[in-house]
C-alpha cells in the first residue's frame, strides 16, 4: 500500500519531548521526509533521508524508522514548534509520492 | 539562495481550464526535478506532478488525463496546465524543488503558493 497514516493531533508540554508517527509499508525499505507547516505558510523541509536536516533546521528535530513506521522526534519542544507536520515517501514505482494526512502539534 | 514563486492562480468555473506557473531562482530546472503539490482548504498536502531533470513527467491519479506539466528551461519556469476543473481541484498550489536521489529524496525549497478556486 502507498498510504501513509499519521495521528491527526498530538500535544506536548513546553520543554518536553514528543514523537510523531507515520505508518506505511514503504518504511520497511525507505526513509521519510518530514515537513513543518505553520498556518498560512508554505511547508518547510525539516528532515530527509537517514536523519538529515537542511541548513538552518534545529537539531531538536530528529528522525528514525522501525518496522513499518517512521518517526519525527522533537526534543525540548518550543512554542514555535506548534504547527502541522507531514511525512512523505515515494511509492514502490519510484515515480510517485505520497504525503501522510498530517499531525497538528500543540505545545502546552 | 534558491527560491520559487508561483503565479497564475485565479477563480475558474467548473469545467474550465487554467495554466499556473512557477519560476525558479538560484538553481537550474535542467539539473533538478520540480514538482507541484496542492492543499485544499483545511486539508493536507497532496502530491500532484513532477518533472525530473531529464524532462520525464509523472502524475497523481487525480491529475492524470486532466493536468499536463511542462517546463521551459530557458526561462527556468514550470507550468501546470489544468483542464476539466472540478470543485475538488480548489486548492493552494505549491511548487517545490525535488531531490529524487534515493534515499535522500525530498521537496524543498517551496514557493509560497498560488490559489486556484473552482466555483460558479
Amino acid at each position: 500500500s502507498s498510504e501513509l497514516t499519521q495521528d491527526p493531533a498530538v500535544s506536548v508540554a513546553l520543554g518536553q519531548t514528543v514523537r510523531i508517527t507515520c505508518q506505511g509499508d514503504r518504511f520497511r525499505y525507505d526513509y521519510a521526509s518530514w515537513y513543518q507547516q505553520r498556518p498560512g505558510q508554505a511547508p518547510v523541509l525539516i528532515l530527509f533521508g537517514k536523519n538529515k536536516r537542511p541548513a538552518g533546521i534545529s537539531d531538536r528535530f530528529s528522525g528514525s524508522r522501525s518496522g513499518n513506521s517512521a518517526f519525527l522526534t522533537i526534543t525540548g519542544a518550543q512554542a514555535e514548534d506548534e504547527a502541522d507536520y507531514y511525512c512523505n515517501c515515494r511509492d514502490s514505482s519510484g515515480n510517485r509520492w505520497t504525503f501522510g494526512g498530517g499531525t497538528h502539534l500543540t505545545v502546552l | 539562495e534558491e527560491r520559487l514563486m508561483e503565479s497564475g492562480g485565479t477563480l475558474v468555473p467548473p469545467g474550465g481550464s487554467l495554466r499556473i506557473s512557477c519560476e525558479g531562482v538560484g538553481f537550474s530546472f535542467s539539473f533538478y526535478a520540480v514538482s507541484w503539490v496542492r492543499q485544499a482548504p483545511g486539508k493536507g498536502l497532496e502530491w500532484v506532478s513532477t518533472v525530473n531533470n531529464g524532462g520525464d513527467t509523472h502524475y497523481a491519479d487525480s491529475a492524470k488525463g486532466r493536468f499536463t506539466v511542462s517546463r521551459d528551461t530557458s526561462r527556468n519556469t514550470l507550468y501546470l496546465q489544468m483542464s476539466g476543473l472540478t470543485f475538488e481541484d480548489t486548492a493552494m498550489y505549491f511548487c517545490a524543488k525535488t531531490s529524487s536521489a534515493w534515499p535522500s529524496d525530498f521537496f524543498g525549497p517551496w514557493g509560497p503558493g498560488t490559489p486556484v478556486t473552482v466555483s460558479s
